[in-house]
């Protein structure tokens, strides 16, 4: 079946230390997404990608970066992960990324910093 | 103001209930509105969506939008405990899709 799959699905980091979180999708779509989704709140979108071109959120702190080797993955890099970092992080994807289009999630990533 | 607001819940109704999920928003550029479904652990994964003002109904859930009130709903009849789960309500514009920040709905046996 044609999806999104994260790995790995639970993350454990150190405060400080570097961590990449990955996507892939076999759905062929141009749009991939990062959200970030704290216990109990809405997802709050990170940035996105439309094939190679990359659209970060204007409050997306600097922390966090983005590639995107080619269509089918996507990496979340966090270069100096904070306490205040911890939560579940989702990759979504969408065919073209017009309002009225679909996203389809992966499972997400849970993400810890001790 | 938050765009998206959404009472968090947890709502907890008996099994074969009527369950009435709610969210207001602020910018009347939203055009188009979905209601997704998240079980723990899990992504969302899109339950309705509607265009503009009106009904649409698919099997036991029905979407409802009144733009004038800048109000969406979200019905689901004869509640199974397999719907437990958090419903998120969502409207995107520009690429952008703004998300409540869900209700809790727990369905018992």
């Amino acid at each position: 079946d044609a999806m999104v799959i994260q790995n790995p699905r639970y993350q454990v980091t150190q405060f400080g230390k570097p961590v990449t979180l990955s996507c892939s999708q076999t759905l062929n779509h141009n749009v991939m997404y990062w959200y970030q989704q704290k216990s109990s709140q809405a997802p709050k979108l990170l940035f996105h990608y439309y094939d190679k071109d990359f659209n970060n959120e204007a409050d997306t702190p600097d922390n966090f970066q983005s590639r995107r080797p080619n269509t089918s993955f996507c990496f979340l890099d966090i270069r100096s992960p904070g306490l205040g970092d911890a939560a579940m992080y989702l990759c979504a994807t969408s065919r073209d990324g017009g309002d009225n289009e679909k996203l389809f999630f992966g499972s997400g990533t849970q993400l810890s910093v001790l | 103001q938050k765009e998206v607001e959404q009472d968090p819940g947890p709502l907890s109704v008996p099994e074969g209930a009527i369950v009435s999920l709610n969210c207001t928003y602020s910018n009347s550029a939203f055009q188009y509105f979905m209601w997704y479904r998240q079980y723990s652990r899990k992504g969302p994964e899109l339950l309705m969506y509607t265009y503009s003002s009106g009904n649409k109904e698919d099997g036991r859930f029905t979407a409802q939008v009144d733009k004038s009130s800048k109000y969406i709903s979200l019905f689901i009849r004869d509640s199974q405990p397999s719907d437990s789960a958090t419903y998120l309500c969502a409207m995107s514009v520009s690429f952008k899709t703004i998300f409540g920040a869900g209700t809790r709905l727990f369905v018992k046996a």
